[in-house]
This record gives C-alpha cells, sequence and structure tokens, in this order.
C-alpha cells in the first residue's frame, strides 16, 4: 500500500523490557512524526525527524525514549527498561515536506501495552 | 503556548440529524494552520481538512463544511445529515508558521455516536 505503516500492531512487554517500534512513512515525504497518544486524550507530540536529522525530540518523555531514521525513509522508536506508564498507542506520521502547511498522514500505530 | 480545545467528549445523534463538532484555540502566532482529524474504531487518523489563518472562508465538502471564526478562535465541523459510518473520534488540531514547531497541536478528540 502507499500509506504509512506501522509494525508491530501490538505490543506486550513485561516491566523492565526494552521494545521497539518501526515506521515505514510514504515515499518520498520528507517529514516524520511520532505522537503518543493515550487512551482516550489527542495524540501527543514526541519526535520530528526532517530527513535523517532529528530536529526536535522536546517531547520525549524522558531519557528511555530514543528515536532514529539513519537513512531519512524508515524510522524506529526505542523505548528502554519500560514502564507502565508507557503503556499507549504509538503513532507515526509523514508530510510530504518540512512546512506546517502541509497535512501529515498517520499510521495505524502500535499498541503497547506494559504488564 | 498553543492550544486546541474540543469541550464536547462525546455526542449521541440519531441517523439524518445534525451535529457540529467545536474547536477553540490558542495561539499567539500570526499565522497558523488548523485540521480536522477522523480516527475511526480502526484508529488510523485519516485528513479531513487543512485551513490557513488567512483564510476565512467557510469551506464544504458533500455533508461536511467548516467554520472558521477567528474573532472567537474557534473551528467548527458540521456533518449534515449523519450517517452511522461517521461514527468515530474527531479531533481538531494547530500548527504554527513562524515558531518553528513542526508538530500538531491535537485536542482530546469528540467521540460521536450516530445511531441507525
Amino acid at each position: 500500500g502507499a500509506g504509512v505503516s506501522q509494525s508491530p500492531r501490538y505490543k506486550v512487554a513485561k516491566r523492565g523490557q526494552d521494545v521497539a517500534l518501526r515506521c515505514d512513512p510514504i515515499s518520498g515525504h520528507v517529514s516524520l512524526f511520532w505522537y503518543q497518544q493515550a487512551l482516550g486524550q489527542g495524540p501527543e507530540f514526541l519526535t520530528y525527524f526532517q530527513n535523517e536529522a532529528q530536529l526536535d525530540k522536546s517531547g520525549l518523555p524522558s531519557d528511555r525514549f530514543f528515536a532514529e531514521r539513519p537513512e531519512g525513509s524508515v524510522s524506529t522508536l526505542k523505548i528502554q527498561r519500560t514502564q507502565q506508564e508507557d503503556s499507549a498507542v504509538y503513532l507515526c506520521a509523514s508530510s510530504l515536506a518540512q512546512g506546517p502547511s502541509y497535512e501529515q498522514y498517520f499510521g495505524p500505530g502500535t499498541r503497547l501495552t506494559v504488564t | 503556548a498553543q492550544k486546541v480545545t474540543q469541550a464536547q467528549t462525546e455526542i449521541s445523534v440519531v441517523e439524518k440529524e445534525d451535529v457540529t463538532l467545536d474547536c477553540v484555540y490558542e495561539t499567539r502566532d500570526t499565522t497558523y494552520y488548523l485540521f480536522w482529524y477522523k480516527q475511526p474504531p480502526s484508529g488510523e487518523l485519516v485528513f479531513l481538512i487543512r485551513r490557513n489563518s488567512f483564510d476565512e472562508q467557510n469551506e464544504i465538502s458533500g455533508r461536511y463544511s467548516w467554520n472558521f471564526q477567528k474573532s472567537t478562535s474557534s473551528f467548527n465541523f458540521t456533518i449534515t445529515a449523519s450517517q452511522v459510518v461517521d461514527s468515530a473520534v474527531y479531533f481538531c488540531a494547530l500548527s504554527e508558521s513562524n515558531t518553528g514547531r513542526r508538530a500538531l497541536t491535537f485536542g482530546s478528540g469528540t467521540r460521536l455516536q450516530v445511531q441507525p
């Protein structure tokens, strides 16, 4: 398909485990965003890439969260030593260019449950 | 700081009724963009519309219409003759031009249930 894809769709982790969430943006999209969506809430920004450069990581909640996009396409969000409060849906979005006017296209999300 | 408020947590209507979803925003930027997204039960956010701060013309797309009023900092969304397939959570979002921040700021969403 031509949309944003994410894997896995569901992930259950025991507290203290490390997890890696993958995002495949739409081909050719320059900008890539990660958001965290808690149950019943709107998505909240985590981090932003323009090509391979991470230009904004102000939303990452702690140093246990790390994201990369080494070749400017696929991105991975890694959470180390998971805690119960990390349980949420993690959404990836991409947009064609870098400006704020461009709509973001979202993937289906990865639902992370930390037990 | 930017903020988006969707005061209606949940709305329930019967099919064919009209329904309006409210969105109020706060920003200090003079150039900004407003968006509406739909999140059906499958979970994927679907883009519906974008408006920029210089264009206050209302927009209509089929059964959907949007009313942007800078004077009240509102960007409301109306569905005419609602259908069961409109049942979803709807999010209003804001992005700013001059702050350099590219992220969307979302409201907390309004869950719309359309009963047959």
